[in-house]
């Protein structure tokens, strides 16, 4: 069985740095063609895409977020880590990671999300 | 503003068609780059309704399908059901500012 779950909700104050986990299982990162992303949905707005790290290292990062965001390994290879620094009242979300599939870009196992307020 | 558009809303009786309309340009849709649909019931995850722009992965009932031409995409629900009311969205890739993942608005369904 493949699950995917992000760490603890989190409350942040503004300009502060936001570092979210993703821990999975029933996959493995070095399989070719695999990726963990992470996708937002604000309250009230639509899903919004943020990055994704792939079995081969290669990252992507939303235009709109790219100076602000990071996207890794994290030491325990079940584990993607997720940084958005400079945190405004506007980045509260619900933030999902998510497996990615690298050759068509879907996303087909999600988490199920944790909350992340900045106040 | 999201690069792919979509309605805000539709509806439909119990029993009835609707189709969601998501429509791209030539930096996404239009470029070949796959369409991909999500249903997200309140207060549950995000599930995977179509990928590659028409096919459903195991458990999505055969009510919803999707296509895809020139730089737009739909999705059908036939035989509506209350258990259909949710949002829904059309994600592809694009090409513009970086190469990255899109997702639509969200399109809110209601079965009346």
């Amino acid at each position: 069985q493949i699950t995917l779950k992000e760490s603890d909700p989190a409350l942040v104050e503004p300009t502060q740095t936001l570092t979210l986990t993703c821990t999975f299982s029933g996959f493995s990162l070095t399989t070719s063609g695999l990726g963990v992303g992470w996708i937002r949905q604000p309250p009230g707005k639509a899903l919004e895409w943020l990055a994704v790290i792939y079995w081969n290292d290669d990252k992507g990062h939303s235009p709109s977020l790219k100076n602000r965001l990071s996207i890794t390994k994290g030491t325990s290879k079940n584990q993607v880590v997720l940084t958005l620094t400079n945190m405004d009242p506007v980045d509260t979300a619900t933030y999902y990671c998510a497996r990615t599939q690298r050759d068509f870009f879907y996303m087909d196992v999600w988490g199920r999300g944790t909350t992340v307020t900045v106040s | 503003q999201s690069v792919l558009t979509q309605p805000p809303s539709v509806s439909g009786a119990a029993g009835q068609r609707v189709t969601i309309s998501c429509t791209g340009s030539s930096s996404n849709i239009g470029a070949g780059y796959y369409v991909h649909w999500y249903q997200h019931l309140p207060g549950t995850v995000p599930k995977l309704l179509v990928y590659n722009n028409d096919k459903r992965p195991p458990g999505v009932p055969d009510r919803f399908s999707a296509s895809k031409s020139g730089t737009s995409a739909s999705l059908a629900i036939t035989g509506l059901q209350a258990e259909d009311e949710a949002d829904y969205y059309c994600q592809s890739y694009d090409t513009t500012l970086g190469a990255n993942v899109v997702f639509g608005g969200g399109t809110k369904l209601t079965v009346l």
